[in-house]
């Protein structure tokens, strides 16, 4: 089992370019999330999906959009970069219920 | 919306000393499930220790324990036995039974003083 792969690991942008983050997971979870990662702040939950046709908001959605058309592929599209997205962005997966997470290595983005 | 805070940023242990890192969260749910992670330097989340609202007694993974409060909504997780390895970033985590979704809190840094 490779668990949750994230591509690519590094990535810098320029403003008001878009880019779209991969992630995968071959374990069949249902629920998948994206956070992203910032000094002082933890990790904040950007959207998740609890199957595939089913996606919903976390807590910082603004310039970002997700689908989710296979259980296994959750990809985060940045539509136009902002500096404010500079930040590290972690893919999770799960079962669902009170199941642990598992989390992606992380991709470091920064945006010029 | 539910919320969690750890309101210790920085926390420093003696090795093989005792060491309590605190998380409190809001919600009006009562079926949830509450989490702490660890993160080392390299970035890897990993996961300490997992307790179910609905249960009363507390979980404990061998040093790793925890006081859950529903009540109070407070989650405290305690290290016994300080070891070098334990130095990392802490993160306590709500999951709700209902939407699945699951936040966290901002984090504390634990540094171990050999």
């Amino acid at each position: 089992n490779a668990g949750v792969t994230q591509t690519p690991k590094f990535q810098v942008l320029k403003t008001g370019q878009s880019m779209t983050l991969q992630c995968a997971q071959d374990m069949n979870h249902e629920y998948m999330s994206w956070y992203r990662q910032d000094p002082g702040m933890g990790l904040r939950l950007i959207h998740y999906s609890v199957g595939a046709g089913i996606t919903d908001q976390g807590e910082v959605p603004n310039g970002y959009n997700v689908s989710r058309s296979t259980t296994e592929d959750f990809p985060l599209r940045l539509l136009s970069a902002a500096p404010s997205q500079t930040s590290v962005y972690f893919c999770a997966s799960s079962y669902l219920r009170g199941n642990e997470q598992f989390f992606g290595p992380g991709t470091r983005l920064t945006v010029l | 919306a539910q919320t969690v805070t750890q309101s210790q940023p920085e926390m420093s242990v003696q090795e093989a000393e005792t060491v309590t890192l605190s998380c409190t969260y809001d919600t009006s749910e009562s079926d949830y499930y509450l989490f702490w992670y660890k993160q080392p330097p390299s970035r890897q989340m990993i996961l300490v220790i997992r307790q179910e609202a609905y249960k009363q007694q507390n979980a404990t993974e061998n040093r790793f324990s925890v006081n859950f409060q529903k009540a109070a909504k407070s989650f405290s997780l305690k290290i016994s036995d300080s070891q070098l390895g334990d130095a990392a970033m802490y993160f306590c985590a709500y999951r709700s039974a209902f939407s699945g979704k699951v936040i966290f809190g901002p984090g504390t840094s634990l540094s171990v003083i050999p």
